[in-house]
């Protein structure tokens, strides 16, 4: 049971440049979530879904697109990357409507934007 | 706009000292967390307390909520040099986002 995991761990691109980051989750999960976090910030919510097939924006979105085409992955994608992206992406799960909305957290994704 | 707000931002105390973390919030909840965060690492879950409760343990914390004064504080006692890192209050409304804030740096000296 290996939780949520994050791909890649870090990653360097130029501005303009595009990648997607892959969150993956074996809990069966029905909600998920694509955080930045900045310093100082906090977690800053970029996207969310609470099914398979579903999303929706969060506080941040602009910049970013997301797909729930399984229910254990979420990715985030960056059509044209900017230095003001450069962040810490965290994705976390939750069980579902339970009401609690309890997170579990991958590692985290280091992204530089040059 | 972030919903909950730590204070202090930085926090410095000896190993065997009480640690207090509080957080502000501005609209109404279901439930308030805690979550811990290492260096370089992703966010555990702490503590949960709902909106109808005032104050909640769990080993060492001690969790209190006033929402007449949207306000929760977090309490670590008789801290260990592991406990240092960041921690995070989030809240949780009537929907499917939790908001976190910007978090306290707890450092614990040996």
């Amino acid at each position: 049971n290996a939780g949520v995991t994050q791909t890649p761990k870090f990653r360097v691109l130029k501005t303009g440049q595009s990648m997607t980051l892959l969150c993956a989750q074996d809990m069966n999960h029905e909600y998920m979530y694509w955080y930045r976090q900045d310093p100082g910030m906090g977690l800053r919510l970029i996207h969310y879904s609470v099914g398979e097939g579903t999303t929706a924006k969060g506080e941040v979105p602009d910049g970013y697109n997301v797909s729930r085409l399984k229910k254990q992955n979420f990715l985030l994608g960056l059509e044209s990357a900017a230095p003001s992206q450069t962040s810490v992406y965290f994705c976390a799960s939750v069980i579902g409507s339970s009401g609690a909305n309890v997170l579990t957290f991958g590692a985290g994704s280091r992204l530089t934007v040059l | 706009s972030q919903q909950g707000e730590e204070d202090p931002q930085a926090l410095s105390i000896q190993e065997g000292e009480n640690a207090t973390m509080n957080c502000s919030y501005k609209t109404s909840i279901n439930n308030l967390q805690w979550y811990r965060q290492n260096s370089g690492r992703g966010l555990v879950h702490l503590i949960l307390i709902r909106s109808n409760e005032r104050e909640k343990h769990s080993g060492r914390l001690r969790v209190t909520l006033d929402t007449s004064k949207k306000s929760s504080s977090l309490l670590i006692t008789a801290s260990r040099a592991a406990d240092t890192a960041s921690y995070f209050c989030a809240t949780k409304d009537a929907g499917n986002m939790l908001t976190f804030g910007g978090g306290t740096r707890l450092m614990v000296k040996p």
